[in-house]
């Protein structure tokens, strides 16, 4: 079964250093990769997604991420974080060769900015 | 992106009571809905799957009884959750995809409180 693994439970950092968060995925010859942000209390929103060709893919305020296939990796990136970016981050991934076009959704980071 | 509302947003039920959850898919057709379920400070859980016209495909573990899917139409999907109970209490989230994409669109989420 394909899972998604983000080993960083929690993170914190001060507004204006970069950020990285990992995102772990198995299972899938062909997977789309995903990843969300959620606020307290509210739904999700998509930040950038993996479907196929260029391995570095931009997505909204300002974070991009990586798709390494040799890894299994998809991790989420800034330059420079701001305040208003502490929230939940969810790495998701669905792989359409299994016949399931369901979302599989990682355990999710939290990230707290310090000023 | 396309948009996918649900209504309502939050509810308050007491134990014992029904209660019903719309999603709809606002300007596209969604052939497959999927309904999320995510308990405070953790990721969202795939309750179930379901195609416009056909019984909904349950992940183990949800009781199909008590939480009756019915996809009735390409732009709405409900949730009913049966004699509630307070373990029900979490909040809910439905998403939609389209033949077209390989992109789920989710709704705002609803915050379902059982007393």
């Amino acid at each position: 079964a394909q899972s998604v693994t983000q080993p960083d439970i929690h993170i914190t950092v001060s507004e204006g250093a970069s950020l990285e968060l990992r995102c772990n995925y198995s299972y899938g010859a062909t997977p789309y990769l995903f990843w969300y942000v959620q606020s307290p209390g509210q739904g999700l929103q998509l930040l950038l997604k993996y479907f196929s060709g260029d391995t570095l893919v931009q997505g909204i305020k300002g974070f991009e991420a990586e798709f390494k296939r040799s890894q299994s990796s998809f991790n989420l990136r800034k330059p420079s974080v701001h305040w208003s970016d502490a929230a939940e981050y969810f790495c998701a991934v669905v792989s359409y060769d299994t016949g399931r076009r369901a979302l599989t959704f990682g355990s999710g980071t939290r990230l707290q900015v310090q000023p | 992106g396309a948009v996918v509302s649900q209504h309502p947003s939050w509810v308050i039920c007491k134990s014992g009571t029904s209660v019903k959850i719309e999603c709809r898919s606002l300007d596209f057709q969604a052939t497959t809905m999927f309904w999320y379920r995510q308990f405070p400070k953790q990721s969202l859980m795939l309750m179930a799957t379901s195609n416009e016209g056909s019984k909904a495909t349950y992940e183990q573990g949800v009781e199909k009884d008590k939480f009756l899917i019915n996809h009735a139409s390409l732009t709405l999907s409900t949730l009913t959750v049966t004699s509630a109970h307070p373990e029900d209490s979490s909040f809910y989230i439905c998403s939609g995809d389209s033949e077209q994409s390989y992109e789920q669109y989710f709704g705002p989420g609803t915050r379902l409180t059982v007393t």
